[in-house]
């Protein structure tokens, strides 16, 4: 079965712009959840949505936004981007039901450099 | 404050020799943890979930243990094919549904 799709794989920005991100899940789950990674921090947990709805948000300021489609593909936002953004964007996708049995299936996630 | 640190951060095996990585944790009742792999360029993968102390599970030449307070993957006659980052999670009674990761464990291991 197919895995997890995210798109751009790629990407470099100018501080300031915004930027969208993309994530399609593995078909039947209902559940996207997006980690930001770097060196220093780890994975880091910035919201889960399912069913198109945000179930769990984590510390990061507003200008990080996402959301939900009936298809359970989720975009993720991120205004007036700064340096420290850059990083490895991975999205999660798991049935949403519980933790579970299976962990989650990550996507390869988007590179994002801000310059 | 729930936290997970790994050790050691990097560890350089030669073809065969057997190891272990720590995962030690603190969590307000653990609902789970999880081992995941990460090769470079791609996403985590997923490995085991252990729930209870004393469980044990096995995949090929690695095997999960889990204690009240850390968790340790044992590496048995590891193959270059074993080099990659090791990842722990775990997920406590609060926090929601979230994970909470360490910074992993960059293993090499040396044909």
């Amino acid at each position: 079965k197919a895995g997890v799709t995210q798109t751009p794989r790629y990407l470099i920005k100018t501080r300031g712009q915004q930027v969208t991100l993309s994530c399609s899940p593995i078909s039947g789950h209902r559940s996207v959840s997006w980690y930001q990674q770097t060196p220093g921090q780890g994975l880091q947990f910035l919201f889960e949505y399912f069913s198109e709805t945000q179930r769990n948000k984590g510390n990061f300021p507003g200008r990080f936004s996402g959301r939900q489609f009936s298809n359970s593909r989720s975009e993720m936002n991120v205004s007036t981007l700064e340096l420290g953004d850059s990083a490895l964007y991975l999205c999660a996708s798991s049935t949403g039901q519980e933790l579970a049995n299976y962990g989650y299936t990550f996507g390869s996630g988007t590179r994002l450099t801000v310059v | 404050e729930d936290q997970v640190t790994q050790s050691p951060e990097a560890l350089r095996l030669q073809e065969g020799e057997s190891s272990s990585l720590n995962c030690s944790y603190t969590v307000s009742g653990l609902r789970g943890l999880f081992w995941y792999r990460q090769d470079p360029g791609k996403g985590p993968e997923f490995l085991f979930t252990l729930y209870s102390a004393g469980e044990e599970k096995e995949k090929e030449r690695l095997k999960a243990t889990l204690t009240k307070k850390e968790s340790f993957l044992h590496i048995t006659a590891p193959k270059p094919e074993d080099s990659a980052t090791y990842l722990c999670a775990v997920k406590g009674a609060g926090n929601n549904r979230k994970l909470i990761w360490g910074l992993g464990t960059s293993l090499a291991v040396n044909p």
